[in-house]
Order: structure tokens, then C-alpha cells, then sequence
């Protein structure tokens, strides 16, 4: 079955210090890969997207995530934690075939501390 | 700017009483799809549609119904809502195109809650 994992229901973190969240899939094949973050009150944002290619890719706010395909895995990272990152933040797979079946992780609630 | 907007964004009723959430999108999108989110459970897809005319059950599509007569409009439907619909709903759309159909556009999400 189809199937995202965010092992970590929430995170908390000091303002400054480095930040990893994480997630595996489960998927016949490499399926698209994201990241959204979503902020209190508000719908979900792309953070950014992987395709194919190079397997780090940039997104915004000084985010960037690593696919590892032996791993399933497609991380996200950012060297220095500000405070408007608190939010939660969704990894979500899609078949190459439309991105209107995409799968939801059940997220992550990041919390930082000043 | 290109948007989704879903009405209203808070909602109070009772069981029973039929509902809709509208959604609404200006970006000519062929895909858009319902989510609600629940707390641990992250964004479960209620239906989705591809076209006009064209919608197909997601993962929990038990309690609601859609309809797309319009490319722009895909409104969620409950005939008769119970408690167990409280929840968080968001509308989501997609366009075609070269690495376009992939990403999703979201709205602002409508907090439903039934008593």
C-alpha cells in the first residue's frame, strides 16, 4: 500500500540551532516528492519538490530536502532555525500521473524555542 | 493573484442540517480535490475531479458529495452531517502542464465543526 511516514509527531528546537524532520514512503515507484508547511490558521505551502535529478534540492525559506532512494526517505533540513518556522510541515508523494492523488504524512508540529 | 478561496472559513451547525462548502479557483486548474484534516491523521483525500463532469471518490468519501459543473467551482456537500464530520477542510487544485500537474494550490481551509 501507498503510504507516507512522519515518524515525528512534533519537534521542538532552539531558535538558531539546526533542524531535520523526517520522512519515508512507501510507493511502487519513485513518486514525486514534497514538502508543504502549513501555518496556524492558514492552507498548506510548497516548501519544495523533487522530480527527478540532483538529489538535494532547494526550496524556499532557506529549506532543503534529500531524497535517498535506497532509503525511501526525503528529509527535510535547515541550518538555523527562526521562529517564524514554528508551523506544522506535511512530506506528501505523487504518481507521475497526476499530483490530484497525492498522499499526505500525518505532519509534523515543529515548536522553537527562544 | 492567483487563488482558491473556500467559504465559509468557520462553521457551526447541527446534525442533520445539509451544508455546502464552496471552493472556487481562477487559475483555469483541470484537477481539484477535498481533504479533511484530522489531528494525527495528517490530509485524507474526500474526492477529487479531473474535469468537468469528471469526479471520482478519494479515501474517505463516505457522508459527502461533489459536483464540478463548472471548471472553476467544486463544492463539497454534506446531505446530513453527523459529529463525527467535525473536522478541518481543505480544497486543493492542480493545473496540466509540464511539471505543473503535480503541485497542489491550497485554500484556506474551513473549520466545520457539528453538534
Amino acid at each position: 500500500a501507498q503510504s507516507v511516514t512522519q515518524p515525528d509527531i512534533h519537534i521542538t528546537v532552539s531558535e538558531g540551532a539546526s533542524l531535520e524532520l523526517r520522512c519515508n514512503y512507501s510507493y511502487g515507484a519513485t513518486p514525486y516528492l514534497f514538502w508543504y508547511v502549513q501555518s496556524p490558521g492558514q492552507g498548506l505551502q510548497l516548501l519544495l519538490k523533487y522530480f527527478s535529478g540532483d538529489t538535494l534540492v532547494q526550496g524556499i525559506k532557506g529549506f532543503e530536502a534529500e531524497f535517498k532512494r535506497s532509503q525511501s526517505s526525503f528529509n527535510l533540513r535547515k541550518p538555523s532555525v527562526h521562529w517564524s518556522d514554528a508551523a506544522e510541515y506535511f512530506c506528501a508523494v505523487a504518481p507521475y500521473t497526476g499530483g490530484f492523488k497525492t498522499i499526505f504524512g500525518a505532519g509534523t508540529r515543529l515548536f522553537v524555542k527562544a | 493573484e492567483a487563488q482558491v478561496t473556500q467559504n465559509p472559513r468557520y462553521l457551526i451547525t447541527v446534525t442533520g442540517k445539509k451544508l455546502t462548502v464552496t471552493c472556487s479557483q481562477n487559475m483555469n486548474h483541470e484537477y481539484m480535490s477535498w481533504y479533511r484534516q484530522d489531528p494525527g491523521l495528517g490530509l485524507r483525500q474526500i474526492y477529487y475531479s479531473m474535469n468537468v463532469e469528471v469526479t471520482d471518490k478519494g479515501d474517505v468519501p463516505e457522508g459527502y458529495k461533489v459536483s464540478r459543473k463548472e471548471k472553476r467551482n467544486f463544492p463539497l456537500i454534506l446531505e446530513s452531517p453527523s459529529p463525527n464530520q467535525t473536522s478541518l477542510y481543505f480544497c486543493a487544485s492542480w493545473g496540466q502542464g509540464a511539471n505543473t500537474n503535480t503541485e497542489a494550490f491550497f485554500g484556506q481551509g474551513t473549520r466545520l465543526t457539528v453538534v
